[in-house]
Order: C-alpha cells, then sequence, then structure tokens
C-alpha cells in the first residue's frame, strides 16, 4: 500500500462541473502539496497546506490531519484544467525535501 | 524572474553509458531536490542538496550521485544506465526546503 494515496486515478467532467480529488496518508506528515502537472511534465505548485483550508481563485483546498485526508476541488471547470493534479506529503521527521508522492489523478474536462 | 532551469530538456543514452544532468534553482534559494517520474507514477525522492551538504538520499542505488555548486546549481549523475533509469528528472528549488518550485524536467531515454 502507497503512503499516499489518491482517488480517483481518472477523472472525466462537464465544463462548469464541480470537481473533487481526494488524498489519503498513513505517514505523519508536516505539509502537504497539492501539484498540478501538465502533458510535457512541468509541475506547478498550487497549495502548500497543514490546516485547514487554503483558496486560490476556482482551486479549494482543504486537509483533515486528525483522518489523514486531504482534497483539492475545482469550482466551475474548465477545458484547460485537463492536467494531472498530484498530491504530496512532507514526511513528518524526514528530510524536508523528501516529498512523498501520489501517483496521481488525470482529469480531463470536456466543453 | 526565471523559474527553475533544467538542461538538457530531451536526452537519449544506451545502456551502459552515463549521464549528467544539471538544475540552476529560482535566484536567493538554496536548496534543490531531485525527483524521478516514471511513466504513469509519481514523482519518488532521489537527493535533496541544502547550502552544499547532502541533507536526504531517497531508495536508489549507488548508481545515482549529485552535487550542489557554490552557486547552488546541482547536477545528478547517474552511471551504468539501465533501462528503467527512463524517466522524467525532475529538480526542485526552495528557499528553506518547504515549499518546492519544480523545473519543467529532463527526459531522459535509455534504449
Amino acid at each position: 500500500k502507497n503512503e499516499v494515496e489518491q482517488s480517483p486515478q481518472n477523472l472525466t467532467a462537464q465544463e462548469g462541473e464541480f470537481i473533487t480529488i481526494n488524498c489519503s496518508y498513513s505517514v505523519g506528515i508536516s505539509a502537504l502539496h497539492w501539484l498540478q502537472q501538465h502533458p510535457g511534465g512541468g509541475i506547478v505548485s498550487l497549495f502548500m497546506l497543514s490546516s485547514g483550508k487554503k483558496k486560490h481563485g476556482r482551486l479549494i483546498a482543504t486537509i483533515n490531519i486528525q483522518e489523514k485526508h486531504s482534497s483539492l476541488h475545482i469550482t466551475a471547470s474548465h477545458p484547460r484544467d485537463s492536467a494531472v493534479y498530484i498530491c504530496a506529503a512532507h514526511n513528518y521527521g524526514g528530510s524536508q525535501g523528501n516529498l512523498i508522492f501520489g501517483k496521481g489523478t488525470k482529469l480531463s474536462v470536456k466543453p | 524572474d526565471a523559474g527553475v532551469t533544467q538542461s538538457p530538456t530531451h536526452l537519449i543514452k544506451t545502456r551502459g553509458q552515463h549521464v549528467t544532468l544539471r538544475c540552476s534553482p529560482i535566484s536567493g534559494h538554496k536548496s534543490v531536490s531531485w525527483y524521478q517520474q516514471v511513466l504513469g507514477q509519481g514523482p519518488q525522492f532521489i537527493f535533496q542538496y541544502y547550502e552544499k551538504e547532502e541533507r536526504g538520499r531517497g531508495n536508489f542505488p549507488d548508481r545515482f550521485s549529485a552535487r550542489q555548486f557554490p552557486n547552488y546549481s546541482s547536477e545528478l549523475n547517474v552511471n551504468a544506465l539501465l533501462l528503467g533509469d527512463s524517466a522524467l528528472y525532475l529538480c526542485a528549488s526552495s528557499l528553506d526546503a518547504w515549499e518546492q518550485y519544480f523545473g519543467p524536467g529532463t527526459r531522459l531515454t535509455v534504449t
């Protein structure tokens, strides 16, 4: 079992739909990242959070430390949101650069 | 400001050869981390360097080595290449080893 699990693996949505991607982790963490990866490989950091909720534009990330669970929400989805979304955990006590990654959720938003 | 840069963008090598990948962090960032992303998987942590010292090492064989230079740029070296080393190699820099900024990656193909 991976230390960081994401669901779903693949997600297809219609433009305008509300999207939720889930991340569960089994290790103690000090922070969790949500990352976006477009075809070609480049990764963009969307959020880093250790508690509560963060919002940036149409993106919202939440984390529940007790339940070891985080969600990424996209409101009013758009085809340009199509990408792979990855959650990555800073393993508590590990090297600060040692992120443990989920396998990613491939999102496709249809017009 | 320039983001994290990596070179080369793409690289094709044959089994048994050696490869050197390069990363230049964002100006002022002192930490560089290296990750390997095999197709269809999330990235895996290889190394982290902070202030020119190795701060963390993932579960990779000794064929993988890295170093960080006085200007904080970094090299990842892989000896005796195997087919399984074919992957996207990502470099990430950070000011304090927490919030990480990713480069575009180097896609290595071993034939």
